[in-house]
């Protein structure tokens, strides 16, 4: 069974400093692009960035790009999302989720994500 | 740019039928998506993924009421015979350029 859990979220200030984590298991970690994907309270979802399975790829949302770095340790099965320079509106749940193909495209494929973890809290406020 | 639209809420009564709407802007008509199902208060599950030809596939677990579907650039997710436990947040989501995008959500309610 697919498990993903994430961590690390909490309370900070404003400008402030924080790193997530989701430790993931049920399956070869190291053979799929992996997500963080960002709830704020009583909103949609949003994706953040992802990362490719070797870790030499990534893409972000414009809103981060320069303040949030997503990395991985296929070794320790983990996904990190490390969060620099954090706003007001950072404070959401964070996901980490598991990216798939889902379709071939004209040239390559339509992607989607197949499993979720159960979401960590980050507020940021003073 | 790509914007995946849904409507905002859907209400239906107990075993009755409820048909969600995701439809792709223009010049997206062709792509897949993906249906994600948010009970309150508990993280996304992925439901099933969608092609424009119309054929779909069902994550694990997920009961036979759900089917996928598309005309066009819509693409749908039916729930028959509607259970409490459908009461929740559907949105669709599909992957542009070098982004994922989400809809909105549609909310259901379970009267």
């Amino acid at each position: 069974e697919v498990q993903l859990v994430e961590s690390g979220g909490e309370l900070v200030q404003p400008g402030g400093s924080l790193r997530l984590s989701c430790a993931a298991s049920g399956f070869t970690f190291r053979n799929y692009w992996m997500s963080w994907v960002r709830q704020s309270p009583g909103k949609g979802l949003e994706w953040v960035a992802n990362i490719k399975e070797d870790g030499s790829d990534n893409y972000y949302v414009d809103s981060v790009k320069g303040r949030f770095t997503i990395s991985r340790d296929n070794a320790k099965n983990s996904l990190f999302l490390q969060m620099n320079s954090l706003r007001g509106e950072d404070t959401a749940v964070y996901y980490c989720a598991r990216d798939v193909p889902l379709y071939k495209a004209d040239s390559g494929s339509y992607w989607g994500f197949d499993s979720w973890g159960q979401g960590t809290l980050v507020t940021v406020s003073s | 740019q790509l914007v995946l639209t849904q409507s905002p809420s859907v209400s239906a009564s107990l075993g009755a039928s409820v048909k969600l709407t995701c439809t792709l802007s223009s010049g997206h008509s062709r792509h897949a998506i993906a249906w994600h199902q948010q009970q309150p208060e508990k993280g996304p599950r992925f439901l099933m993924k969608v092609n424009s030809d119309g054929s779909h596939s069902k994550g694990d677990g997920i009961p036979d009421r759900f089917s996928g579907s598309s005309s066009g650039a819509e693409r749908y997710v039916t729930i028959s015979s509607l259970q409490s436990e459908d009461e929740a947040d559907y949105y669709c989501q599909t992957w542009g350029t070098a982004s994922y995008v989400f809809g909105t959500g549609t909310k259901v309610t379970v009267l």
